[in-house]
C-alpha cells in the first residue's frame, strides 16, 4: 500500500527559531501533498496544498510567510515553521494524494511540535 | 462547498456491543465519502470509502458504512467492538472532480470501548 512518512515525529524548539518538517511518499510519486494542523481533541485543519514544482496554495488565514512549503520532488514536501512561537505548538500531519481515479489521500504519522 | 457533521463527539460502548458513529454531509454536487481512524499521536488510517455503486461499503477491522443519499448520511457501524477499537474516528468528504482534491473533515467522534 501507499506509505507516507514524516520526520521528525516530534520536535521541541525555542521561540524564534525555525523548524523544518519533512513529508515523504515512500512507494509512490505524489504530485500533490497536503499539510494539516490538528489541535488537541480537534479535527484536522487544512493549511495548504503542496504541488510539485510550483508554489503551494494556502488556505484562508494561513500565513504563507510563516509556514513555508517546498515541494521540490515527487516524493518530498517540506513545511518550515519560521520564527516559531508557543502558539504554533501543534500536531502537524501531511498527506499525499495517490494518482488514481479518486481523491484518496494517505496520511503520514504526524509531527508533534512544541515551542517553548 | 461541502461540509461534514459528526453529531457525537464521544461514544462510550462496552466491549462486544455494536456501535454506530453518525456522519451527515452537505454538498450541492456528488461526493466521495471516507471514514478514517486516528490512534493517539498517530496519523489517519483509511477505514473505508464510498465512491459509487453499492451503498453498503465494507472496510478494515470489521467496520462497514452505508451511504444514504436521501438522508445525506454515511454512518459507520461495527457489530461487535473490541478494546483496540478505542480511537478517534473522522468522516470526510471530497468532490470527484474540481475542488482541488481537498478533503473536508468532520469534527471527529471519540469511540471509547470499555470492559
Amino acid at each position: 500500500g501507499a506509505v507516507v512518512s514524516q520526520h521528525p515525529s516530534w520536535v521541541i524548539c525555542k521561540s524564534g527559531t525555525s523548524v523544518k518538517i519533512e513529508c515523504r511518499s515512500l512507494d509512490f510519486q505524489a504530485t500533490t501533498m497536503f499539510w494539516y494542523r490538528q489541535f488537541p481533541k480537534q479535527s484536522l485543519m487544512l493549511m495548504a496544498t503542496s504541488n510539485e514544482g510550483s508554489k503551494a496554495t494556502y488556505e484562508q488565514g494561513v500565513e504563507k510567510d510563516k509556514f513555508l512549503i517546498n515541494h521540490a520532488s515527487l516524493t518530498l514536501s517540506t513545511l518550515t515553521v519560521t520564527s516559531a512561537h508557543p502558539e504554533d505548538s501543534s500536531f502537524y500531519i501531511c498527506s499525499a494524494r495517490v494518482p488514481s481515479s479518486y481523491n484518496e489521500q494517505f496520511f503520514g504519522p504526524g509531527t508533534r511540535l512544541t515551542v517553548l | 462547498a461541502q461540509s461534514v457533521t459528526q453529531l457525537d463527539s464521544q461514544v462510550p460502548v462496552f466491549e462486544e456491543a455494536p456501535v454506530e458513529l453518525r456522519c451527515n454531509y452537505s454538498s450541492s454536487v456528488s461526493v466521495y465519502l471516507f471514514w478514517y481512524v486516528q490512534y493517539p499521536n498517530q496519523g489517519l488510517q483509511l477505514l473505508l470509502k464510498y465512491l459509487s455503486g453499492s451503498t453498503l461499503v465494507k472496510g478494515i477491522n470489521g467496520f462497514e458504512a452505508e451511504f444514504n443519499k436521501s438522508q445525506t448520511s454515511f454512518h459507520l457501524r461495527k457489530p461487535s467492538v473490541h478494546i483496540s477499537d478505542t480511537a478517534e474516528y473522522f468522516c470526510a468528504v471530497t468532490r470527484p472532480t474540481g475542488g482541488g482534491n481537498k478533503l473536508t473533515f468532520g469534527t471527529g467522534t471519540q469511540l471509547k470501548v470499555e470492559l
